[in-house]
This record gives structure tokens, sequence and C-alpha cells, in this order.
């Protein structure tokens, strides 16, 4: 079993649209959480963490279900720039465990 | 002031060779590792680098070997390349205490192509 489980998409979402990523994680005593984003040839990037309380970032929200061991990234009014793949990232320990990536194409 | 460079950008080479990539960051960080990602796009852990202690060595081919000669630097040598090798290989670093965690930041990465 993976360590972290994405929906790979791709997600097609037109310009103003509202977009849910989920991921899963296996690991409970894992201790940090993050959103990370990579555009084509280029290397990931931190989005952001997420943290047990929820966390926003202007259009984008994550949220943390340690119980269901389950990680979300909300993104409102989607625009063209957003598309790209969304990783989801959990590190226990010194060890950081990526999900595939989702892949979101916004659409004019 | 690049946090984590890695070079080179591109590698092509033949079948047989054997290569580096090396890679810095200036960020104090404690902790560095070199990520493979393959066609698919997922991200594979390959080496971690804690203190010039490797912690964490996945179940890579031996002809992959990590160097470290002091914190801020983790090279990564290649012998005897093989096709199925082309890929892009990141490297990354992080800090961590035990209870301080923040994110990893990676380099470029270093597209790699076997011929």
């Amino acid at each position: 079993r993976k360590e972290v489980e994405q929906d790979p998409g791709p997600f097609n979402v037109p310009e103003g649209a509202t977009v849910a990523f989920n991921c899963t994680y296996s690991n409970s005593a894992s201790q940090s959480f993050f959103w990370y984003r990579q555009d084509c040839r280029k290397e990931p990037k931190l989005l952001m963490s997420v943290y047990s309380s929820g966390n926003e970032d202007g259009r984008f929200t994550a949220q943390l279900n340690r119980a269901s061991q389950y990680i979300s990234l909300l993104i409102r009014d989607s625009k063209l720039s957003d598309s790209a793949t969304y990783l989801c990232v959990v590190r226990s320990g010194n060890q950081f465990y990526f999900g595939t990536g989702t892949s979101l194409t916004v659409i004019p | 002031d690049t946090a984590v460079s890695q070079t080179p950008k591109y590698l092509v080479t033949q079948m047989g060779n054997d290569k580096s990539i090396k890679c810095e960051q200036n960020l104090g960080h404690d902790t560095m590792y070199w990520y493979k990602q393959d066609s698919k796009k997922f991200l594979k852990i390959m080496f971690s680098y804690n203190n010039k202690e490797l912690i964490i060595n996945e179940t890579v081919p031996n002809r992959f070997s990590p160097k470290s000669p002091d914190k801020a630097h983790l090279n990564l040598h290649i012998n005897s390349l093989e096709l199925g090798d082309s890929a892009v290989y990141f490297c990354a670093s992080s800090y961590w205490d035990g209870s301080l965690n923040t994110e990893a930041f990676f380099g470029q990465g270093t597209r790699l192509t076997v011929v």
C-alpha cells in the first residue's frame, strides 16, 4: 500500500470554478502535512502547509482530518495560472512521502 | 542566491558511462535528499543524509551512491548507466530536530537521458 494516495485526475475546469483535491495517508504517526505544486518541467514548490485546525491562504483552503487520515485542498475562483500538478505530501520523521499528484488544467 | 542548486540541469550520456550530479544547499538544513521522478511523474525517495550519516536508503541499485563531503552538499554518483535510469533527479533539503518540521526545498532538477 502506498504511503500517500491521490486521485491523479486529470481535472479540467473552467476559469472561476471551485475544485477540490483529496488524499489519504497510511501512517497514523505522520507529523506534518503539505500541498506542493509542480509546474511542467519544474521542481515541486510548497503551496501551503496543512494544519490540524485547517488553514486558508487567499483562494486556497487546506484541511486535515487526522482521525480519517485525510487531507484536502480547495481552490476557489480558479485562474489559468493554477494549471499545474498538485502533490499531497506527508512527513513522518525525517522522511517525506509524496502522492502521485493530481493534474489540474483551468480552461478559459 | 539559490537555496538548493544542482548541476548539471541536463545530462545526456551513453549506456555504461559513469556520471555524477552535484547538489548544494545554503539554507543551513541538516538533511538532504535525492528523489527520482520517472515518466509517470511519481517522486520516489532514493537517499537521504542527516549530518553526513545515511539514514534512509530505499531499494535502489547499488550503482547509485550518494556522497556527502559536508552537510551542505549531497552528490549523486551513478555507475554503469542503463536506459532505465533516464529520469529527472531532484535534490532537496530540510531541517529536522524531531519537533520542528519544516518543508522540503527542491533543486531545479537534473534531466538525465541515457542513450
